[in-house]
């Protein structure tokens, strides 16, 4: 079954450090995977995807994030964080469901705090 | 600008309640979709719709109900039968049949519905 696993609950950074938050999924075909941000109380907005090519991928906000084949991860970096990208992090794989449906399936989030 | 549309932004429930969550989309999408969010188990899908007229469970669609009889317009309602409904609620939409180059699926904004 397809599944996510973001294996880090919360993180805590300092303004203007590295960023490295991880995500492994599980799928048997290639695939399409996602990287979407949440601010309290707010939906969700997409930071980048991959659906095939170039593995390293550039988003909004500076983020970017890597997809290797051989260790089913696709993490999200950013070389330095900015107090406002304090949010809830979740990590998306996606495929078809129901013929022609696309279905999205979520990692549990990771929270980041910016510590100033 | 298009987009998705989720009333109220909050939402309080009496016990033996039924309340009605309502998601409007002017991006001309086929397909939309209710998220449930839980602090710490990402988002589960309780249903989604293909087509007007047409829709299916997903995975936590017990206590839940829906209707899909304008293309723009997939209301939620959560039922007495929902023992713990609580949580926050998204609505996604999505083009039918690939994935959309640019987003995967668009998010509202959420209805946060609390129990009295």
């Amino acid at each position: 079954a397809q599944s996510v696993t973001q294996p880090d609950i919360h993180i805590t950074v300092s303004e203007g450090a590295s960023l490295e938050l991880r995500c492994n999924y599980s799928y048997g075909a290639t695939p399409y995977l996602f990287w979407y941000v949440q601010s309290p109380g707010q939906g969700l907005q997409l930071l980048l995807k991959y659906f095939s090519g170039d593995t390293l991928v550039q988003g909004i906000k500076g983020f970017e994030a890597e997809f290797k084949r051989s260790q089913s991860s696709f993490n999200l970096r950013k070389p330095s964080v900015h107090w406002s990208d304090a949010a809830e992090y979740f990590c998306a794989v996606g495929f078809y469901y129901g013929g022609a449906t696309n279905k999205l399936i979520f990692g549990t989030g990771t929270l980041l705090a910016v510590q100033p | 600008d298009g987009g998705i549309t989720q009333s109220p932004k909050y939402l309080f429930r009496k016990e033996g309640q039924n309340v009605t969550l309502s998601c409007e989309q002017n991006l001309n999408h086929d397909a939309m979709y209710w998220y449930r969010q839980d602090p710490g188990q990402g988002l589960r899908l309780i249903y989604y719709s293909q087509i007007v007229n047409d829709f299916q469970k997903g995975d936590i669609a017990e206590g839940y109900s829906v209707s899909r009889e304008k293309k723009e317009s997939f209301p939620l309602t959560v039922t007495s039968a929902q023992k713990n409904p609580t949580a926050f609620y998204l609505c996604a939409s999505s083009i039918l049949g690939e994935w959309d180059s640019n987003q995967p699926q668009h998010f509202g904004d959420g209805t946060r519905l609390s129990i009295l």
